[in-house]
């Protein structure tokens, strides 16, 4: 079965530079969330989407700006890099229109900020 | 706000051990529950899941049961395995929270042979 597919799976970057990650939900799947956990950290929820439109937002900083586009696929935009957004950034979907809540992660983007 | 308390680790166990993992919530509404499990150097799998009070998932010989009274999740499993080693994350979503996952702070579990 398609699973959720993130890219790049690693991105090294300097401070201050942009990274841009990229999110292809499951065929289907209407909603995308972003998840960000830092080393030895749970997850912490950032931003997400519903039918193309912002759907909540967590602790996200202004730095960083998300959308999902008309195929669904999701895009999230860091710049002004900092050590600190030194993590590993998860995207899941799920079908909300279809009423199944659950969420399917990705593999994963593995952000170094040196 | 809603948020998950999860027993902090780690936790070591031999082979064949009996696992519990605590696992307990607050929220303002009706959860789903869900238990994760991240191995090494990958990413987040859903484990099992509960929807509604008294249910009972299971997967791969883990369980765990909805206890609205007691507002728990336990994970739990009769004879762990060494490729059981992970980490694992006890999470919720409410309906009414736009259904984003709150997470526990993960119990890292490593078992010996």
């Amino acid at each position: 079965a398609a699973g959720v597919i993130q890219s790049p799976r690693h991105l090294i970057k300097e401070k201050r530079e942009t990274a841009t990650l990229k999110c292809y939900p499951i065929p289907r799947h209407d909603t995308v969330y972003w998840y960000q956990q830092g080393p030895g950290q749970d997850p912490q929820f950032l931003i997400s989407f519903y039918e193309k439109m912002q759907s909540d937002k967590g602790s996200i900083p202004d730095r960083f700006s998300a959308q999902q586009f008309s195929d669904y696929h999701s895009e999230l935009n860091m710049s002004s890099l900092e050590l600190g957004d030194s993590a590993l950034y998860f995207c899941a979907s799920s079908a909300r229109l279809a009423g199944d809540y659950e969420q399917y992660f990705g593999p994963g983007t593995r952000l170094t900020v040196t | 706000g809603d948020s998950v308390t999860q027993m902090e680790g780690p936790v070591t166990l031999s082979e064949e051990a009996f696992l519990t993992i605590n696992c307990t919530y607050t929220a303002t509404g009706y959860p789903s529950l869900f238990w994760y499990v991240q191995y090494p150097g990958e990413g987040l799998q859903l484990l099992l899941k509960a929807t509604k009070a008294d249910d009972k998932g299971s997967n791969k010989g883990f369980e765990a049961t909805y206890r609205k009274e007691t507002t728990s999740f336990h994970l739990e499993k009769g004879s762990v395995q060494v490729s059981d080693s992970a980490v694992y994350f006890c999470a919720l979503i409410i309906r009414s929270n736009d259904y984003k996952l709150s997470f526990g702070a993960g119990t890292t579990v490593t078992v010996r042979a």
